[in-house]
């Protein structure tokens, strides 16, 4: 069985600073996909990011960017210029798409962005 | 375009009760998965339904079924509720083409079971 852990339950970050948010997972598989979702207080639960893990190119969407080690089963989120609503649950994720398409969660990491 | 709606948004029950929880998924999309979230933890995923079949289950006893529709709604049903079945239930649709799908989620219903 897949499993996803985030080993940093807390983080914060000043406003427009960057923070890294960090993530190791545990597979045998060789195609499967990483997600990061962030949960706001309102809770529902949004994609930030996602990666394919055939693909070496490390994913990027906008202030958010990923660094993809495969040999290491790592998938960090860098979050550049932090703003305010960026407070949130952060949750790492993982899909083995040779086991159907069901998500594996990390614990999460609570980030305060503090101005 | 609606996303994924969830129906009741909160909800609470007393042990050995039942429950019935809604779901409707993203327009276009066709899949609907269902996690469950203790307080401070991340989801758990339960099952998942495309075709009105039960796709693939997680870890989760008899007491949790579902179904679907034909217009791809979906119900999460759980009997003889424990104190610990108390939870955010969050609802996920996605378009299955078998590459990976990303999954949208809904606003979730908070239960409690007293």
């Amino acid at each position: 069985a897949q499993t996803v852990t985030q080993s940093q339950p807390e983080m914060s970050v000043q406003e427009a600073e960057t923070v890294t948010l960090s993530c190791t997972y545990d597979t045998s598989e060789n195609n499967y996909y990483l997600f990061w979702y962030k949960q706001p207080p309102s809770r529902q639960m949004i994609l930030v990011i996602r990666q394919e893990a055939y693909k070496q190119q490390n994913a990027t969407e906008n202030r958010f960017s990923v660094n993809f080690q495969k040999a290491a089963k790592s998938f960090s989120l860098k979050i550049s210029d932090s703003q305010l609503g960026d407070t949130a649950m952060y949750f790492c994720a993982f899909m083995d798409n040779n086991a159907g398409n069901m998500l594996t969660f990390g614990g999460g990491t609570r980030l305060m962005v503090k101005p | 375009d609606a996303g994924v709606t969830q129906s009741p948004t909160h909800l609470i029950k007393t042990r050995g009760q039942q429950v019935t929880l809604r779901c409707s998924p993203k327009s276009g999309h066709d899949t609907v998965s269902w996690y469950q979230q203790a307080l401070g933890q991340g989801p758990q995923f339960i099952f998942q339904y495309y075709e009105e079949e039960e796709r693939q289950r997680g870890n989760f006893p008899d007491r949790f079924s579902g179904h679907q529709f034909p217009n791809y709604s979906s119900e999460l049903n759980v009997n003889a509720l424990l104190l610990g079945d108390s939870a955010l239930y969050l609802c996920a649709s996605s378009l299955l083409t078998g590459a990976g799908e990303t999954q949208y989620f809904g606003p979730g219903t908070r239960l409690l079971v007293l």
